[in-house]
């Protein structure tokens, strides 16, 4: 009974291509967010949306694109997928502390 | 400089072992201080989070902070091979929504 769900768990896709991430959470939390870890484990903000409503939105390509249907998912599109974005993608929840993690995404570009 | 630092590792001590890991931050505003563990290829899950300067204890774990010296420590006790892992401080202003994360420190311990 996981209480944050991330699909796909590894993504492997050509440069170029589009992906989406999906994540569900089963907590009753109000803030959902993605972070993106990188290869040396530092884990970064990228969006917030609390109740359906985007609150951070960090400095990243607009090749990014958050979309949250209802509070209890949250999905991330990757538009033109570069090498560059290769990383861990974790989706977590929280209401309003601490942050529940999501298992990760692990998207490889080749 | 980053706003928050992070001892990097690796680290590997023998069982038994008491282990230190420590994080240190620059904005003074920071009031909010938590611990997660991540074990390979698996999401971070929250260890220890406090408010205060001081001491909180949970099992074999004690998280210190020294706001004075705007400094964290998370101490393992009697530590355990199942204690292998990547060890993250995260530190933030005033909730979950405002946190930055320690670059993680990765801990083996040894049988």
């Amino acid at each position: 009974d996981t209480a944050v769900s991330q699909t796909p768990k590894y993504l492997v896709t050509q440069m170029g291509n589009d992906k989406s991430i999906k994540c569900e959470q089963n907590l009753g939390h109000d803030t959902m967010y993605w972070y993106k870890q990188d290869s040396k484990k530092f884990l970064k903000i990228m969006f917030s949306y609390n109740n359906k409503e985007l609150i951070i939105n960090e400095t990243v390509p607009n090749r990014f694109s958050p979309k949250s249907p209802d509070k209890a998912h949250l999905n991330l599109h990757i538009n033109s997928l570069e090498l560059g974005d290769s990383a861990v993608y974790f989706c977590a929840s929280s209401h309003p502390d601490p942050l529940s993690f999501g298992q990760g995404t692990r998207l490889t570009v080749v | 400089q980053k706003e928050v630092e992070q001892d990097p590792g690796p680290l590997s001590v023998p069982e038994g072992a008491i282990v230190s890991l420590n994080c240190t931050y620059s904005n003074s505003a920071f009031q909010y201080f938590m611990w997660y563990r991540q074990y390979s290829r698996k999401g971070p899950e929250l260890l220890m989070y406090t408010y205060s300067s001081g001491n909180k204890e949970d099992g074999r774990f004690t998280a210190q902070v020294d706001k004075s010296s705007k400094y964290i420590s998370l101490f393992i006790r009697d530590s355990q091979p199942s204690d292998s892992a990547t060890y993250l401080c995260a530190i933030g202003t005033g909730s979950a929504r405002q946190l930055t994360f320690g670059s993680g420190t990765q801990l083996t311990v040894l049988p």
